[in-house]
Order: structure tokens, then C-alpha cells, then sequence
């Protein structure tokens, strides 16, 4: 089992559709959650960080977080075709003393106009 | 801003050449990495560093090494290069070990070995 799972998609939505991302996790104890947007060839952008069970809400973008579930999701209201882009999932736990973080491999989104 | 900056934007280098990366970070931070991202893969961590001169093997340091001789700057180094090691590879910074920190990245450099 992967320590990160996303699907890898790609997601296509219609403009002005919400955008729902999904992230599963498997390590109980990760304190930190983080989703990065990846443009085709230029480095992940941290977009959102969360570390308590809920949502938080910046702009369009809404992370939620379910521990016990071990899960964690983006939704990007009204999306644009901007927002086109490959979304990384991160999580980061603390291991061996340090805070390792371990990435999804991504998933593609498509907003059509 | 925080700003990391990465050497080079692509690089061409051939089998069995000696490769240096550079990062550069801007913000006094402690922790420093290098990842690289294959398609499929994700990002993979290669090694990082919490401290001058401190370095610590990541998931996959086979074939690399790294040099932390002042805070700000982190290198990697492929001894021996080779057409597995085509890549993207991409440094980030991080304050420290709160686990609010935030990890930023580079631009990354594209890595071809021919």
C-alpha cells in the first residue's frame, strides 16, 4: 500500500464546476497535510496546508481533513481553466526525529471552457 | 518572498560525467532537499539536510551525494552520471521541524544524460 495514494486522473470538469481532488493516507499518526499545485514543467506551489480534522476555506479553495478516516480532499469552487494543472498531495509525519514528507503522485485536472 | 533558486534550468550532460547541482534559498532556513520527479513516480527524496554540514539519506540515494557547507546553499552531486538519473530534480527549503513549516520549492533543473 502506498504511504500516498491519488488517483492520477485526469479529472476534467466543465468552467464554473467544483473541482473535488482526493488523497488517502497510511500512516495513522501523520500531523500535516498539504496540497501543491504543479504546472507542466515548473515546481510544485503550495496551495493549502491543513492539520486539524474539518475545513479550511482560502479564496476558492477548500481543504478537508477526516483522521479517522484518513483522508484528505480539495475543492476548487468555480473552476477555471487555469486551474488546469497536476495537484500533489503531501503528508508529513515525524520520523526518526525529523518531519519526512511523503508526496502523491498527482492528480491531473482538466477545467474545459 | 521566499526565494530557492536551482543552478540551471536544463542540463545535458553525458554518461559518466561528473554533476554538480546547486540550490540556493534566501530565508535562513534550517532543512534543505532534493527530490526528483520521474512520471508515475512522484517525487522521490534523494537526501536532505537540517544543518550546515549535516546530511541525511532519503528514499533513493543511491548513485548521488550532497555538500552543505553553508546554510543557504545545498548541493547535489552525481559522481558517475547515468542515463537512469535523467530527471527532474527539484530542491525545497523548510524553516525547521514544527510541523506547521512550510517546504518550498525551486524551479527545478531538467536533467538529461545521454
Amino acid at each position: 500500500q502506498k504511504e500516498v495514494e491519488q488517483n492520477s486522473g485526469p479529472l476534467s470538469v466543465p468552467e464554473g464546476a467544483i473541482a473535488s481532488l482526493n488523497c488517502t493516507y497510511s500512516d495513522r499518526v501523520s500531523q500535516s497535510f498539504f496540497w501543491y499545485r504543479q504546472y507542466s514543467g515548473k515546481s510544485p506551489e503550495l496551495i493549502m496546508s491543513i492539520y486539524s480534522n474539518g475545513d479550511k476555506e482560502d479564496g476558492r479553495f477548500t481543504a478537508q481533513l477526516n483522521k479517522a478516516s484518513q483522508y484528505v480532499s480539495l475543492l476548487i469552487r468555480d473552476s477555471q481553466p487555469s486551474d488546469s494543472a497536476t495537484y500533489l498531495c503531501a503528508v508529513r509525519r515525524n520520523s526518526g526525529g525529523y518531519q519526512k514528507v511523503t508526496f502523491g503522485t498527482g492528480t491531473k485536472l482538466q477545467v474545459i471552457p | 518572498d521566499v526565494k530557492v533558486t536551482q543552478s540551471s534550468r536544463y542540463l545535458v550532460k553525458r554518461t559518466g560525467e561528473k554533476v554538480f547541482l546547486e540550490c540556493v534559498q534566501d530565508m535562513d532556513h534550517e532543512n534543505m532537499f532534493w527530490y526528483r520527479q520521474d512520471p508515475g513516480l512522484g517525487l522521490r527524496l534523494i537526501y536532505f539536510s537540517y544543518d550546515v554540514k549535516m546530511k541525511e539519506k532519503g528514499d533513493i540515494p543511491e548513485g548521488y551525494s550532497v555538500s552543505r557547507e553553508k546554510k543557504e546553499r545545498f548541493s547535489l552531486i552525481l559522481e558517475s552520471a547515468s542515463t537512469n538519473q535523467t530527471s527532474m530534480y527539484l530542491c525545497a527549503s523548510r524553516t525547521g521541524q514544527r510541523f506547521t513549516d512550510t517546504q518550498y520549492f525551486g524551479p527545478g533543473t531538467r536533467l538529461t544524460v545521454l
